[in-house]
């Protein structure tokens, strides 16, 4: 059964920084490209972040570029998300997700939630 | 950046009745080499994450009840349920990968009258 569980969602200051992590099972992780994607509170869905099976590629959402950062362990069969100089508007539940054979999201996590607020 | 307008905004509608969601791109989500549609439909219901419907547009996720199809092509697409069901009351997404950033639909919440 392929899993995917987050952490590392808390409350911080704006400014501060948090890791997210996304930890996998139930499938060969390495053979797959992974992604962030964010819903702040009662709000859509918006894609923040994707990483490719190599590493070689990564793309970033305009609103977080620059102060975010995606990475993946594939000997630990996870993916993390170092999010720098937090501002308010990045509270919200992130979501990591899988790249499936489709090109789509085709497994989700249940989320980790960060609140940025002084 | 790629802009999905999803229509409606929401809509109430009876049990058994058919619900349609329209998708509109502001580019073409058609890639020429493979005739593919880069076009997705996720399901969110409340407290849950989202789940995969339906891939290029048209393909659907193993498991989806038929109900559930998608259509459309290059900036217009829609998702149909043929047989509103109770369990379907939920927000629904687009989201196109034809480039990135890759980007949603504000979502189109679908309710029981």
């Amino acid at each position: 059964e392929v899993q995917l569980v987050e952490s590392g969602g808390d409350l911080v200051q704006p400014g501060g920084s948090l890791r997210l992590s996304c930890a996998t099972s139930g499938f060969s992780f390495s053979g797959y490209s992974m992604n962030w994607v964010r819903q702040a509170p009662g709000k859509g869905l918006e894609w923040i972040a994707y990483i490719s099976i190599s590493t070689n590629t990564v793309y970033y959402a305009h609103s977080v570029e620059g102060r975010f950062t995606i990475s993946r362990d594939n000997a630990k069969n996870s993916v993390h998300l170092q999010m720098n100089n937090l501002r308010v508007e990045d509270t919200a539940m992130y979501y990591c997700a899988r790249v499936g054979g489709g090109a789509t999201l085709d497994f989700w996590g249940q989320g980790t939630r960060v609140t940025v607020s002084s | 950046d790629i802009v999905l307008t999803q229509s409606p905004d929401s809509l109430a509608l009876s049990l058994g009745e058919r619900a349609t969601i329209n998708c509109m791109s502001s580019q073409g989500l058609l890639y020429n080499s493979n005739n593919q549609n880069y076009l997705g439909w996720y399901q969110q219901k409340p407290g849950q994450p989202p789940k995969l419907l339906i891939s290029w547009a048209s393909i659907r996720e193993s498991g989806v009840p038929d109900r559930f199809s998608g259509s459309g092509s290059e900036t217009y697409f829609t998702l149909t349920i043929s047989s509103l069901q109770a369990e379907d009351v939920a927000v629904y997404y687009c989201q196109q990968y034809y480039t990135p950033p890759w980007t949603f639909g504000q979502g189109t919440k679908v309710e029981i009258k």
